[in-house]
């Protein structure tokens, strides 16, 4: 089964509004990362979060990892229009070396004008 | 999205053809990927290439073939394809494979149409 799954799969909000996105993973984990993907091209990277590390900020985006339940959460606040992407947890697992990301099937968000 | 550039950006082929993927990345980076993403299914990671050397092979059929040349350059070779294998492309790199803060940075992909 895959590492992980976003929660919910699709997502519509006004704009202004604030937007979470949760992720569920199974197996240890190095970190947590976030991207965004617009229609159709590549993935863009958001956020990080370290495995010892419980919240992060970056903009108007906020994180949060709780790695007692696998979890980690992803707020966008002040939603805009653009905000409007697909969007993807994927963790590094813990074990070192070059292993890739193990990405979850994503949370599409729309943000109505 | 510049750093990391791929072509060709759509490609459509029949079971027979052969064509090849390329992938450049104009950020120094050590580790190259290639990951396949196919309509409601999460990113599957295919190949990994650290240091010119591969790493990870993923099971992936041989029907798929990565070459690496050097650090800024990654092919992917396909001859006889299926059409299950028509999907978005995406290659990635970074720097620090392994480190606990490495992140990865996408190419635009590349639509591939198996006929």
């Amino acid at each position: 089964s895959q590492q992980g799954e976003e929660d919910p799969q699709a997502l519509s909000i006004q704009e202004g509004e604030n937007a979470t996105m949760n992720c569920s993973y199974k197996t240890s984990i190095n970190n947590l990362q976030w991207y965004r993907q617009n229609s159709g091209r590549g993935l863009v990277h958001l956020i990080l979060i370290r495995s010892n590390e419980r919240e992060k900020h970056s903009g108007r985006l906020r994180v949060t990892l709780d790695t007692s339940k696998k979890s980690s959460s992803l707020l966008i606040t002040a939603s805009r229009a653009a905000d409007t992407a697909s969007y993807f947890c994927a963790t590094d697992a813990n074990g070192g070396g070059a292993d890739g990301l193990t990405f979850g099937k994503g949370t599409h968000l729309i943000i109505q004008p | 999205e510049t750093g990391v550039t791929q072509t060709p950006r759509h490609l459509v082929m029949g079971m027979t053809n052969k064509k090849s993927l390329k992938c450049e990345q104009h950020l120094g980076h050590n580790a190259m990927y290639w990951y396949k993403q196919s309509a409601k299914k999460p990113l599957e990671l295919m190949f990994v290439y650290s240091l010119e050397e591969r790493v990870e092979n993923n099971s992936v059929p041989s029907r798929f073939s990565p070459e690496c040349p050097n650090s800024s350059h990654l092919f992917l070779h396909l001859h006889t394809l299926q059409p299950e294998d028509s999907a978005l492309y995406l290659c990635a790199s970074s720097q620090e494979p392994g480190q606990d803060t490495d992140t990865q940075y996408f190419g635009p992909g590349t639509r591939l149409t198996v006929l």
